[in-house]
């Protein structure tokens, strides 16, 4: 079963636009991750936000997490044709020993 | 830090042939998942090993899948009987703690 929600699940941009994703999860957790996909190949480790922090950033990433909403954001900022790829969210749910997945944001850059 | 490997890449295979599939995790790492993944979906979680300890599994998961994790280094993930509908691509992971994930590249299984 998947713990997580993006929206949209599917997003396309013009090259140089912000992109941002939504994830919404039903449990308490430690922690949330995002992930990258690109297509046919493993996941890729984005950025991961605990369950105390509310904002997170790293290179063009930034992350928010609400734990009273249960819900993330991932803006990806000045987006380049090489940030196509699928994203998902992923839950580390407390009390629980899984990290689950949600289905993910397809998003799309025009070059 | 030789990342997560993951064989066979491709695994073609008749209707109630059996398969296994095998994960070496990064060495250090104590946590290892079994995911699976069909297109255009998300990683479904399939079982979750501690060590050598199965800790977690999917209700999803029928009687037909086994997981081992002897000594808490590799892991094999057995799929008995397959079915077109176990035709995926089987995803393993390996994390330290409650630390990101480093998948493999998977293995794609294709059931006839």
């Amino acid at each position: 079963s998947q713990q997580g929600e993006e929206d949209p699940q599917a997003l396309s941009i013009q090259e140089g636009e912000n992109a941002t994703m939504n994830c919404s999860y039903k449990t308490s957790i430690n922690n949330l991750q995002w992930y990258r996909q690109n297509s046919g190949r493993g996941l890729v480790h984005l950025i991961l936000i605990r369950s105390n922090e509310r904002e997170k950033h790293s290179g063009r990433l930034r992350v928010t997490l609400d734990t009273s909403k249960k819900s993330s954001s991932l803006l990806i900022t000045a987006s380049r044709a090489a940030d196509t790829a699928s994203y998902f969210c992923a839950t580390d749910p407390r009390g629980y020993q899984k990290v689950t997945f949600g289905i993910g944001t397809k998003l799309q850059v025009i070059p | 830090d030789t990342g997560v490997s993951q064989n066979p890449r491709h695994k073609i295979t008749k209707r109630g042939q059996n398969v296994t599939f095998r994960c070496d995790p990064i060495s250090e790492h104590n946590r290892l998942y079994w995911y699976r993944q069909t297109l255009g979906q998300g990683p479904e979680f399939l079982t979750y090993f501690q060590n050598e300890a199965q800790l977690e599994k999917s209700r999803l998961l029928s009687d037909r899948f086994s997981a081992e994790r002897p000594k808490g280094s590799f892991s094999t993930l057995e799929i008995q009987r397959t079915e077109q509908g176990d035709s995926a691509m089987y995803l393993c992971a390996s994390s330290l703690r409650e630390e990101k994930l480093f998948f493999g590249s998977g293995t794609q299984l294709s059931v006839l």
